[in-house]
């Protein structure tokens, strides 16, 4: 596609219930990264795959949340019982290159909410 | 460790002036900076990028400018304009990952 798609856009996810996000990346692209933005605060790296390897996950909060890339396409985030704290914006990049944070290109994130 | 500090978090500068943000970074093998301007409820967007070896780089009216012994880079924006308003955040890079700062909310005031 023409860019990062994101789906869904928007998910109110009721606390303990398990959430399942979606990126599609640009067709090509190796890299792909999850990032977490909280209300008012800057994107906070999450992960990182390239190709179906996942190359980096230090920034992933608990082991409550998983991402996988299994084709090293399309990449889904989970996160399993939900917390309140869990509610922010969930972006997806991705970048032709690997190895040199330039080229990103951000979809238009998940706003997850936990009640 | 990874961390890049950015200032103001807040800026309010009359239509027409100039603005400009300010980072500072740890890692002494940095070499790529990129700004991005996030509007609000959209995506990250990247504006304008640096790397080490140059000390300004210019795109129109936006500029940025790094100091690497003092390991800090600005973003100046001149004769900003109203769509010039939103949330911008300068970056480190490690590897493949970039390492966000907190961001600068900018208001353009008529």
């Amino acid at each position: 596609g023409a860019g990062v798609s994101q789906s869904p856009r928007y998910k109110v996810a009721k606390r303990g219930q398990d959430v399942a996000l979606r990126c599609d990346p640009i067709s090509g692209h190796v890299s792909l990264f999850w990032y977490q933005q909280a209300l008012g605060q800057g994107p906070e790296f999450l992960t990182y795959f390239q190709n179906e390897a996942q190359l980096d996950k230090s920034g992933l909060p608990s082991d409550r949340f998983f991402a996988e890339r299994p084709e090293g396409s399309v990449s889904t985030l989970k996160i399993q019982r939900t917390q309140q704290e869990d509610s922010a914006v969930y972006l997806c990049a991705s970048s032709l290159q690997a190895g040199t944070g330039e080229g990103y290109t951000f979809g238009s994130g998940t706003r997850l909410t936990v009640v | 460790g990874e961390n890049v500090e950015q200032h103001p978090s807040t800026l309010s500068v009359q239509e027409g002036d100039s603005a400009v943000i300010k980072c500072t970074y740890s890692d002494s093998a940095s070499n790529y900076f990129p700004w991005y301007k996030q509007e609000l409820g959209k995506r990250p967007q990247l504006i304008i990028d640096i790397r080490s070896n140059v000390g300004e780089k210019k795109d129109q009216r936006i500029a940025v400018t790094l100091n690497k012994t003092a390991k800090h880079f600005s973003l100046h924006i001149t004769e900003t304009q109203p769509e010039d308003s939103a949330v911008y955040f300068c970056a480190d890079t490690k590897g493949d990952k970039i390492i966000f700062g907190k961001g600068t909310r900018l208001h353009i005031l008529p």
